[in-house]
């Protein structure tokens, strides 16, 4: 059983647009959650941790529930340098370093 | 800081060869960890350590040595190759337990 599942996409949504990401993850004991970003060919770079009070950095926003074992993703105002994999991501409840979801794939369209 | 400094970025085997992939990071990070990442399959854990000679098992260990005798360095060793081990290998740290982690470049590896 894959501990974080992530929908793979591709999303395919206009410039502009808002875009929703969700993920659910398995193990109730991890600790810390987070969203990264990976480019083609590229290493994963952090994009931001996920609280359950919300977080929200410029036009991204995070929410992490605790109870359905649940983690979100909202990009508004999409831009074309926002195309990549995003990889929902949990650390802890067992073994140190991370779990990864498969990832979402967002292309954003002109 | 230069971060986290994966060599080779680069390297062909042939079956049943050893070498080590080389990781170091600059930022006093405790923990580190290595990852393989192949198409369909995601990231997953191969090793990770918390602290300088302290180090234990992640989801596939098997092929792979590391050791942890500084904070900075934290190279992965694998054993005897097999294609199965074609992959692309990233390392990272990490300054403690509810950070993220910092990433190299990545290892693409291929045996043969």
């Amino acid at each position: 059983r894959k501990e974080v599942e992530q929908d793979p996409g591709p999303f395919n949504v206009p410039e502009g647009a808002t875009v929703a990401f969700n993920c659910t993850y398995s193990n109730s004991a991890s600790q810390s959650f987070f969203w990264y970003r990976q480019d083609c060919r590229k290493e994963p770079k952090l994009l931001m941790s996920v609280y359950s009070s919300g977080n929200e950095d410029g036009r991204f926003t995070a929410q992490l529930n605790r109870a359905s074992q649940y983690i979100s993703l909202l990009i508004r105002d999409s831009k074309l340098s926002d195309s990549a994999t995003y990889l929902c991501v949990v650390r802890g409840g067992g073994a140190d370093g991370l779990t990864f979801g498969k990832g979402t794939h967002l292309i954003i369209q002109p | 800081n230069a971060g986290v400094t994966q060599t080779p970025k680069f390297q062909v085997l042939k079956t049943g060869q050893s070498m080590t992939l080389q990781c170091a990071q600059d930022m006093n990070h405790e923990y580190m960890s290595w990852y393989r990442q192949d198409p369909g399959m995601g990231l997953r854990l191969i090793h990770y350590s918390v602290g300088a000679g302290i180090t234990d098992q992640g989801e596939v260990p098997n092929g792979y040595n590391v050791s942890r005798s500084t904070t900075e360095d934290f190279p992965l060793r694998l054993l005897s190759a097999a294609p199965s081990q074609t992959s692309v290998y990233f390392c990272a740290s990490s300054p403690g337990v509810g950070y993220g982690y910092t990433f190299g470049s990545g290892t693409r590896l291929t045996v043969v």
